[in-house]
């Protein structure tokens, strides 16, 4: 296991269609995050999970937005009805659940909407 | 809302120089992280310092904690090129990862 992967790296799409990214953590790992980047800004917090439970959901995460972990593995982050202003880096993450332990990065997922 | 807010914003410094960069941040935390992210790329941990934690050294990088004033700030000793780099602060209130971050720090390194 060489660390937290998420596909597709790219992802362009025209306004108003689906997309769908892919994040497996560090197999260990049973928290996982998501956070979303746009250019020139620190990432901001949009959702995490403890195994398959969603424990937290940001503000930023709008009702177009779904985040699932069905068996504690991987996530997947679904945004419906896509924007421009959906055009952002998305970011996984997954740490250990004990406390003060690092969350782990993936590289990804740049999404744009033209 | 991103708490942590790093000062100062860009810096560009010569190969061996040191490099320092401050954060604030606003609420009572568990802990304080500092990541680094290269162009474009996802981000990669350098340190985590605990509340009661004062100072924290990892190879070149120092890191200090003033609970007191709400405040961190990240020493880059003997800079090297390929630590050009754009540094994020991140606040976690509960230890439990949930971080908020800054605005981060773009650092240039001119060999």
């Amino acid at each position: 296991d060489t660390g937290v992967s998420q596909n597709p790296r790219h992802k362009i799409t025209k306004r108003g269609q689906n997309v769908t990214f892919r994040c497996d953590p560090i197999s260990e790992h049973n928290r996982l995050y998501w956070y979303r980047q746009t250019l020139g800004q620190g990432p901001e917090f949009l959702t995490y999970f403890q195994n398959e439970a969603q424990l937290e959901k940001s503000r930023l995460l709008s009702d177009r937005f779904s985040a699932e972990r069905p068996k504690g593995s991987f996530s997947t982050l679904e945004i419906q009805r896509t924007e421009q202003g959906d055009s952002a880096m998305y970011l996984c993450a997954s740490s250990f659940r004990d406390s003060n332990t690092e969350a782990f990065f993936g590289q990804g997922t740049r999404l744009t909407v033209v | 809302s991103q708490q942590g807010e790093e000062d100062p914003q860009a810096l560009s410094i010569q190969e061996g120089e040191n490099a320092t960069m401050n954060c604030s941040y606003k609420t009572s935390i568990n802990n304080l992280q500092w990541y680094r992210q290269n162009s474009g790329r996802g981000l990669v941990h350098l340190i985590l310092i605990r509340s009661n934690e004062r100072e924290k050294h990892s190879g070149r990088l120092r890191v200090t904690l003033d609970t007191s004033k709400k405040s961190s700030s990240l020493l880059i000793t003997a800079s090297r090129a390929a630590d050009t780099a754009s540094y994020f602060c991140a606040t976690d209130l509960y230890g439990n990862n949930r971080l908020a971050f800054g605005k981060g720090n773009q650092v240039v390194v001119i060999p």
